[in-house]
Formats: C-alpha cells, structure tokens, sequence
C-alpha cells in the first residue's frame, strides 16, 4: 500500500512562514491535496492538484511537489491558521491521506 | 453551494452492520464522485471509499470485504454499510463530494460500536 508521511506537529510565530511536508515514493508523479481542519470542525480543502487555491481561500496558502515529497507553505501565518493539515494523494485510484500534521502559532 | 449531510444510528453493536445515508441538497448527485470517509477520535482521517452517480465504486483495500457503497439518484442520496463492526470502527463519518478528492465535505455524524 501507498503511504504518505507528515511530521505529527510543528510551531511557528505569527508572521512567519510555516512549511508543512508530505513525503511519499514518487509523489511528484502524483496530484497532492491538502485539507485543514480546525478542533470540533470537518476538513477544508485549502490546495487541490499540487499548487491550486480553491476559491475562498487566502493567498497565504500555497503548494509545491516534486521528486519524493510536497508541501504546503503558509505565509504571514496568522492565529487563525492553527489547526491539523492532512495530505493527501491518489493511487490507483485509491485514496490515501497522510497521517495529519498540528500546526500550533504561537 | 451544494451540501452533504450523513444520517443513521449513532450507536451500533459489535459484529452488526453499520448503515449511513448521506443526503445531498442544493445540487444533483448525477455527474459526480460521492464519498465516506471516517475519523476515530483524537485520529486522522481514513478513507472508506468513493461512488460514481452511475454506481461505479471504489474501495479501501483494508475495509474492502466488509464495505458496500451505493447510490440512489431519484432521491439524491449515497450510502454507506460496513459489516461485522468492531470497536475500532468507532469514528466520527463523513460524506463528502469528490472522489479522488474531496472538494466539500459534510458535518460528520459520530458513530460508536458498543454493546
């Protein structure tokens, strides 16, 4: 089976640029997804096909994948982005996510 | 803006079946990937599967044998089984639109297995 790989947490001040990464065997072959979900709530796509904002979803947030793994980089990160990110990637036309990073701003 | 909502039994019995609807509004089920997904508590998220409105499926290989995923477009709802449950498939359920990803997901109904 696939599997995908995120740190479990991290920390980052407000203002600063948070990276979050994925890693997995080729995945810059692949499409990566990335969803937020905040304590209590249901996950939000916030980047879809590696690089693409859905609409609604600030600047700040943007994506790359290349080689074995892909990240998600929040710029002037703010309080409000404090929550668990989950990648996730498609493979043979199974779904697979990673298993969630808590990104804590403080 | 369409939107999902799953319903069904919050507590289920240890080696019954469990059974979720999700009900679609504000938009047609026809044209689209449909899918479940789950969260135990304090854990990530695990795929459970997609269903194309034609009623085409795909399935996680670790919940496979005991998982059934349909569709029933004259009431625009898709739905969930999952057999011989166990306490480890206590999770909170999620229906969602899409399928090899998900572009909205619905609230998320809490399903305990207990006797």
């Amino acid at each position: 089976s696939y599997d995908l790989t995120q740190p479990p947490s991290m920390s980052v001040s407000p203002g600063q640029t948070a990276s979050i990464t994925c890693s997995g065997d080729k995945l810059g072959d692949k499409y990566t997804y990335w969803y937020q979900q905040k304590p209590g709530h249901s996950p939000v796509l916030v980047i879809y096909q590696d690089n693409k904002r859905p609409s609604g979803i600030p600047e700040r947030f943007s994506g790359s994948n290349s080689g074995n793994a892909a990240t998600l980089t929040i710029s002037g990160t703010q309080a409000l982005d404090e929550a668990d990110y989950y990648c996730q990637a498609w493979d043979s036309s199974t779904v697979v996510f990673g298993g969630g990073t808590k990104l804590t701003v403080l | 803006q369409v939107q999902v909502q799953a319903s069904g039994p919050g507590l289920v019995k240890p080696s019954e079946t469990l059974s979720l609807t999700c009900t679609v509004s504000g938009g047609s089920i026809s044209n689209e990937y449909w899918s479940w997904i789950r969260q135990p508590p304090g854990k990530g998220l695990e795929w459970i599967g997609y269903i194309y409105y034609s009623g085409s499926t795909k399935y996680n290989p670790s919940l496979k044998s005991r998982v059934t995923i349909s569709v029933d477009t004259s009431k625009n709802q898709f739905s969930l089984k999952l057999r011989s449950v166990t306490t480890a498939d206590t999770a909170v359920y999620y229906c969602a639109k899409g399928g090899g990803s998900v572009d909205y997901w619905g609230q998320g109904t809490l399903v305990t297995v207990s006797s």
